[in-house]
């Protein structure tokens, strides 16, 4: 397993558009999170799974952004009408359990024009 | 509240220079986990070490070191004999159960310019 793998790499879009991020965790970690981050500034928290089941969603999320882990592996991150204040990179990360450290992928650079 | 807070914005060193990133943390939980990551250019945050509240033992990897003191809440970070591949924005970060059940803390993250 080469890690955790996170497609695309860059986004362009314009606003209003829809966008889909994937993201591949580390094959046996059962913990997925969602990050958001802007330049300067620390990963924001936006969401995280345990299996397929998403056990919180951070409450500076708008409805416009939804995630799922259907099978319990992979997982989509998708933002609806987007706006240029969506622009950041979107960071996933997997642990192997609640405790233990998360392992990020490269991110999804978004830019929204 | 739990916080993670990281003084120094920006350091910049001399190649060779030993250099100390800090990392002051605040919870009301006995059980928690601290982190540290690095960022490269490239964007991609790297791990670097975790440990749980109850091993206050130092520990070093190679030219990193860190000095985890439950007295002040502190958990820095040492690099020594500084390296320009050591360039890096690193951030600390903080899990506990009672709070944030397990979510990272995060520091606003130190840039460490490591100059040739």
């Amino acid at each position: 397993d080469t890690g955790v793998s996170q497609n695309p790499r860059h986004k362009i879009t314009k606003r209003g558009q829809n966008v889909t991020f994937r993201c591949d965790p580390i094959s046996e970690h059962n913990r997925l999170y969602w990050y958001r981050q802007t330049l300067g500034q620390g990963p924001e928290f936006l969401t995280y799974f345990q299996n397929e089941a998403q056990l919180e969603k951070s409450r500076l999320l708008s409805d416009r952004f939804s995630a799922e882990r259907p099978k319990g592996s992979f997982s989509t991150l998708e933002i609806q009408r987007t706006e240029q204040g969506d622009s950041a990179m979107y960071l996933c990360a997997s642990s192997l359990g609640q405790e233990a450290e998360a392992f990020f992928g490269q991110g999804t650079r978004l830019t929204v024009v | 509240a739990q916080k993670v807070t990281q003084a120094q914005t920006e350091i910049s060193v001399v190649e060779k220079e030993d250099v100390t990133l800090d990392c002051v943390y605040e919870t009301r939980d006995t059980t928690y986990y601290l982190f540290w990551y690095k960022q490269p250019p490239s964007g991609e945050l790297v791990f670097l070490i975790r440990r749980n509240s109850f091993d206050e033992q130092n520990e070093i990897s190679g030219r990193y070191s860190w000095n985890f003191q439950k007295s002040t809440s502190s958990f820095n970070f040492t690099i020594t004999a500084s390296q320009v591949v050591d360039s890096a924005v690193y951030f600390c970060a903080l899990s506990e159960a009672r709070d944030s059940n397990y979510q990272l803390i995060w520091g606003a993250g130190t840039k460490l310019i490591i100059k040739p």
